[in-house]
C-alpha cells in the first residue's frame, strides 16, 4: 500500500547531539515532500519543504529517490526542538490538489 | 498575523447525536482542508474545497459526514449521527491556492463521543 512511514514514535537525544528523524515513502514518481512540526500547545506548522531546499532552524532534509526517503537532520539538537514532527507528501498524479498524506509522526525529546 | 480560526475547541457529545465544527480560514485563501487526526496517528484528509467547490471528498464518510463552504469563505463540518469511532481531533487548514503550498492549520477541535 502507498504510505508515508516514520519508523520511530519517539526519539530521545541529549542537547548538542545530532538528530535524524526518518521518513520513508512508498509512492513511485516524484512526490512533493514536506516536514511539519507541532510544538507543545501550538498548532501544526510547516518546518520545511523539499521544493524550496531551505534550512529552517538548522534543520535540513535530504531526498533520496533511490531509497525513497526524506530524512530530517540537525547537527546539534536544542531543547526548543522538542516537538512532534510529521513527514508529509503530495502524491504524484494528485495534480494541483495539494492533498497531503502524513506519516504517523515522531516525538523528538531533547534532554538537557 | 492572520491565523485559521476553529470553534469549538472541545466538544463532548453522546453517540447518535449531531455535532458541527466551524472553520474560518485566513482571509483570501481559496483552498480549505478538513483533516481528522486520531490519537497517535497523522492527520488524514477528509475533504478539500477550492472556493465553494469540493475538490476531494474521497475519504469523507458521506453516510454521516457533510461539509460545506457556501460563500467560499468559512466552512462547517457536520457529523450526524456521531459514533464512538469519531472521537478525534478535527483540523482545518487553508492555503492561498491548491497545490504544493504551505498549509496553515487551525488549533483543531477535540471531539469526544461517549
Amino acid at each position: 500500500a502507498q504510505r508515508v512511514t516514520q519508523p520511530e514514535k519517539l526519539l530521545s537525544v541529549f542537547k548538542g547531539a545530532p538528530v535524524e528523524l526518518k521518513c520513508n515513502y512508498s509512492y513511485s514518481g516524484s512526490p512533493e515532500l514536506f516536514w511539519y512540526v507541532q510544538y507543545s500547545r501550538q498548532r501544526l506548522q510547516l518546518l520545511l519543504r523539499h521544493i524550496s531546499r531551505e534550512s529552517i532552524k538548522g534543520f535540513t532534509a535530504d531526498l533520496n529517490k533511490g531509497e525513497t526517503s526524506f530524512h530530517l537532520k540537525k547537527p546539534f539538537a536544542q531543547e526548543e526542538d522538542s516537538a512532534m514532527y510529521y513527514c508529509a507528501l503530495i502524491p504524484p498524479g494528485s495534480g494541483n490538489t495539494g492533498k497531503l498524506i502524513f506519516g504517523q509522526g515522531t516525538t523528538l525529546q531533547v534532554k538537557p | 498575523e492572520a491565523e485559521v480560526a476553529q470553534s469549538p475547541r472541545y466538544k463532548i457529545t453522546e453517540k447518535s447525536q449531531a455535532v458541527a465544527f466551524w472553520c474560518d480560514p485566513i482571509s483570501g485563501h481559496a483552498t480549505l482542508y478538513w483533516y481528522r487526526q486520531i490519537l497517535g496517528q497523522g492527520p488524514e484528509l477528509l475533504v478539500q474545497f477550492q472556493d465553494e467547490s469540493v475538490v476531494d471528498d474521497s475519504q469523507l464518510p458521506k453516510d454521516r459526514f457533510s461539509a460545506e463552504r457556501l460563500k467560499g469563505v468559512d466552512s462547517t463540518l457536520k457529523i450526524q449521527p456521531a459514533e464512538l469511532g469519531d472521537s478525534a481531533m478535527y483540523l482545518c487548514a487553508s492555503s492561498p491556492a491548491a497545490g504544493p503550498y504551505e498549509q496553515y492549520f487551525g488549533p483543531g477541535t477535540r471531539l469526544t463521543v461517549t
